[in-house]
């Protein structure tokens, strides 16, 4: 089974710093994908970014960026310039590449919560 | 785009009732919608998964005759808690996955059920 880790409950950063989220994860696939949620107060899954196991290249959203070590298992989310708006908790999250086509259910961290202070 | 509603936001029942709750892919196709559980404070744990037109597949420790799942159309799956009892109150979130994008997955925005 996979398992995704969160080693970080909560994070706190200044305003218009740069945070980095770990994650973890366990697997025995070669193919799957890896996100980050955000979910704010509002409870409303937002996602924030997405990366293939076979892009090498990390993913960028504007401000969000990842560090994926496919050897390490290791995918963990950089947020620059951090807003007020970014107070929210992050999970990072794991699907397989079911090659027999279909779609999986995720499989989530524990979540961090990120504290942005002003 | 790609917009996924759930009713009712907020529910309350009696101890031993049934209550059902709506996910509907509002502008797009679901070949699979999936439904997860959140306790407070706690992360979003994977309960079923729906097909169109097939039977849900549920994980390891979930009920299937407690958690009724149907996914009658492209549209429209529903979750029924039977019989509920006090500790099924909990944070119960939809999501639903196109059917040109097999991994992408949009959530509705959640139902508070609590059982009374």
């Amino acid at each position: 089974a996979q398992t995704v880790t969160q080693s970080q409950p909560e994070m706190s950063v200044q305003e218009a710093e740069t945070v980095t989220l770990s994650c973890t994860y366990d697997t025995s696939e070669s193919d799957y994908y890896l996100f980050w949620y955000k979910q704010p107060p509002s409870r409303q899954m937002i996602l924030v970014i997405r990366q293939e196991a076979y892009k090498q290249q990390n993913a960028t959203e504007n401000r969000f960026s990842v560090n994926f070590q496919k050897a390490a298992k290791s995918f963990s989310l950089k947020i620059s310039d951090s807003q007020l708006g970014d107070a929210a908790m992050y999970f990072c999250a794991y699907v397989g590449g079911n090659s027999g086509g279909g779609a999986d259910g995720l499989t989530f961290g524990k979540g961090t919560h990120l504290i942005i202070q002003p | 785009g790609a917009v996924v509603s759930q009713h009712p936001s907020r529910v309350i029942c009696k101890s031993g009732t049934s209550v059902k709750i709506e996910c509907r892919s509002l502008d797009f196709q679901a070949t699979t919608m999936f439904w997860y559980r959140q306790f407070p404070k706690q992360s979003l744990m994977l309960m079923a998964t729906s097909n169109e037109g097939s039977k849900a597949t549920y994980e390891q420790g979930v009920e299937k005759d407690k958690f009724l799942i149907n996914h009658a159309s492209l549209t429209l799956s529903t979750l029924t808690v039977t019989s509920a009892h006090p500790e099924d109150s909990s944070f119960y979130i939809c999501s639903a996955t196109p059917l040109l994008d097999s991994y992408e997955q949009y959530f509705g925005p959640g139902t508070r059920l609590t059982v009374t």
